[in-house]
């Protein structure tokens, strides 16, 4: 069964990096079969993808976040990483991570999704 | 961007009852859409994907339809454990990959 299990601080700094970790388990990161993805849902708002990051390193990410967006995966600890900067308070969420599995270049679904974690930026 | 409006924003059904939500698409999808049931203080769940295919452990309850721009939802009938938020996500034009606003489906 396959688990995702996010970590990383719960307050960031305004102006400063959020950053958090995706573990994952049951599954392998390098499988070549997905792509390893960031969501967030604001407070009683709905569901916005931050990005994703495939096994090799190449990225795709939400043009209205590109330019503060930086994921990384780390294959030897079956984790992936994001890195939100210049974070504001409309960046406050709850922020999961999922598996994007995809059967050729359109369909593609998230799913599973790790439990979310909250953060909030505030001084 | 494809902008996906989903209707309902909310609606309050009985157990029972047969419940049908509504996904459109800014423009055509074909049949690039998934749906999503998330329950308060947890994570979505995957229901359905490719606008019709049942995901493997939903309940046969649940049912998708649509191609183009209108997608349903449709809950043949209502048990208690499916009260929640549903929502729609496109994979057509990407990035991003945008999701509907939500559906809240309440007990009446």
């Amino acid at each position: 069964q396959v688990q995702l299990q996010e970590s990383g601080p719960g307050l960031v700094k305004p102006s400063e990096t959020l950053s958090l970790t995706c573990t994952v388990s049951g599954d392998s990161v390098i499988t070549g079969l997905y792509y390893w993805s960031w969501i967030r849902q604001s407070p009683g708002k709905g569901l916005e993808w931050i990005g994703y990051i495939y096994y090799s390193g190449s990225t795709q990410y939400n043009p209205s976040l590109k330019s503060r967006i930086t994921m990384s995966v780390d294959t030897s600890k079956n984790q992936f990483s994001l890195n939100l900067s210049s974070v504001t308070a409309a960046d406050t969420a709850v922020y999961y991570c999922a598996r994007l599995g995809a059967q050729g270049p359109r369909f593609k679904w998230f799913d599973p999704w790790g439990q979310g974690t909250l953060v909030t930026v505030s001084s | 961007d494809i902008q996906m409006t989903q209707s309902p924003s909310s609606l309050s059904a009985s157990v029972g009852d047969r419940v049908t939500i509504t996904c459109r698409a800014s423009q055509s999808i074909s049949i690039y859409l998934n749906w999503y049931q998330q329950k308060p203080g947890k994570a979505p769940k995957l229901l359905i994907f490719a606008a019709s295919s049942l995901q493997s452990g939903v309940p046969p309850r649940f049912s998708g339809s649509g191609s183009g721009t209108d997608f349903t939802l449709t809950i043949s009938t209502l048990q208690p454990e499916d009260f929640a938020t549903y929502y729609c996500q496109q994979s057509y034009s990407t990035p991003p990959y945008n999701f509907g606003q939500g559906t809240k489906v309440e007990i009446k």
